[in-house]
């Protein structure tokens, strides 16, 4: 079975805090990615990161980071410094051997200016 | 820049009545998926292409639901009967096998409203 957990539902944060937003995964697939989408108020989903399970190299991209750790089946995704544009709902998903993306129920963000 | 685009992006129907929606996908892409998703809820995916061959459907896609992907270019999605539990985003995304693998880039959405 495929799944993804987002726990987190709801975090604010004032401007210029970190924050973490946790994702928990479940797959017997050996090959799988893992994928981070940002869901602002207009809709559009927007591709952040895509990780394979072959590498588990943490990624830095300007204030975004990920920390992928295969022990413990977790695909977490800080934001250095938030600012009110990164308030949004963000999606972990997953994609095993299949096609199909399983996605996370979101963790929506609030920055509070 | 001609990214995933979807018509129309809100549909206001009647229950019982049948609608459509249609995705045109990024034009070198030669994967096409659907998905659903309800509020406060990550979407659920429904069906996807690759180019005009239907290659999987969800449990979710009821025999009311219908997609065809005619020429392996746009894809149609139909509700026939609709029902108020039908009422979501319904989300389109492309992709190119090959390179980027599992990249999908979405569209922005038909939000359909069933009274």
């Amino acid at each position: 079975a495929q799944k993804v957990t987002q726990a987190q539902t709801e975090i604010s944060v004032v401007e210029k805090e970190d924050v973490t937003l946790d994702c928990v995964y479940e797959t017997r697939d050996t090959t799988y990615y893992l994928f981070w989408y940002k869901q602002p108020p207009s809709g559009e989903l927007v591709f952040l990161i895509r990780r394979n399970s072959f590498d588990e190299q943490n990624e830095i991209s300007g204030r975004y980071s990920w920390n992928f750790q295969k022990s413990t089946s977790s695909f977490n995704f800080t934001i250095t410094a938030s600012q009110v544009v990164d308030s949004a709902v963000y999606f972990c998903a997953l994609a095993g051997t299949g096609n199909q993306f399983y996605f996370g129920t979101g963790t929506s963000l609030t920055v509070i200016p | 820049d001609t990214g995933v685009s979807q018509d129309p992006r809100h549909k206001i129907t009647k229950r019982g009545q049948n609608v459509t929606f249609r995705c045109d996908p990024i034009s070198e892409h030669n994967r096409l998926y659907w998905y659903r998703q309800t509020l406060g809820q990550g979407p659920e995916f429904l069906t996807y292409f690759q180019n005009e061959a239907q290659l999987e459907k969800s449990r979710l896609l009821s025999d009311r639901f219908s997609a065809e992907r005619p020429k392996g270019s746009f894809s149609t999605l139909e509700i026939q009967r609709t029902e108020q539990g039908d009422s979501a985003m319904y989300l389109c995304a492309s992709s190119l096998v090959g390179t980027s693998r599992h990249e999908q880039f979405f569209g922005p959405g038909t939000r359909l409203t069933v009274l």
